[in-house]
């Protein structure tokens, strides 16, 4: 049984441009988080998506958007990056009230 | 969402038992207490989850006092490999719509040979 995959492992990409960081859920699992993480800090939440839909959104502008297709996969888009954009950007899925978390490796984004 | 503080950094030896204390002073009465454990390159993973007094499973148990405002996560018996940073996140409760969680910095525990 799979776990939470992320792909790319790691990206660079320059200032101004767009990047569509992906993620598939472990399976039995329909809904999909994704989180910001700095070098050195916690994970921060961006959104969360659940039937297709975002259910809840954390402090991040409109540059940050996301999908969910039928099959519970996400995707997290990023436009107009930002040198403060770099990061790790963590996909976690869960059942719909399960409280636990999975988070895959991450997709490593570097902006140059 | 309630806030959570927990200190910075701690060290121990093999074979000792780490306990991480978190405080949540104003966690809400549906709240549940999460930690995550997380290494390098890698996303959190689940340790341990609860609501009041004492949980335990094969990896660690959590205390919780009867105010709730705090909370301690002991590591019977440390070893290297539990060298890593552990969170400590109050959030929606299992049951409940949306599972958005709060992580704040963690504690970087050291396990020294």
């Amino acid at each position: 049984d799979a776990g939470v995959t992320q792909s790319p492992t790691h990206l660079i990409k320059t200032r101004g441009q767009q990047v569509t960081l992906r993620c598939s859920p472990k399976s039995g699992h329909d809904t999909v988080s994704w989180y910001q993480q700095a070098l050195g800090q916690g994970p921060q939440f961006i959104f969360q998506y659940y039937e297709e839909e975002e259910r809840q959104r954390g402090n991040f502008p409109d540059r940050f958007s996301g999908h969910q297709f039928p099959n519970y996969s996400s995707e997290l888009n990023v436009n107009a990056l930002l040198l403060g954009d770099s990061a790790l950007y963590l996909c976690a899925s869960s059942e719909l009230g399960n409280g636990e978390l999975f988070f895959g490796e991450g997709s490593r984004l570097t902006v140059l | 969402l309630a806030k959570t503080t927990q200190p910075i950094s701690m060290d121990s030896y093999e074979g000792q038992e780490v306990n991480i204390t978190c405080s949540h002073n104003n966690i809400a009465t549906n709240d549940y207490i999460t930690w995550y454990q997380q290494f390098p390159s890698q996303g959190p993973r689940f340790i341990i989850q609860g609501y009041k007094t004492k949980v335990t499973n094969e990896v660690a148990s959590l205390f919780i006092p009867a105010d709730r405002k705090s909370s301690t996560l002991s590591l019977p018996r440390v070893s290297l490999s539990d060298t890593a940073v552990y969170y400590c996140l109050v959030g929606d409760p299992p049951n409940n719509a949306g599972n958005m969680l709060t992580f704040g910095g963690g504690t970087r525990l050291m396990v020294k040979p």
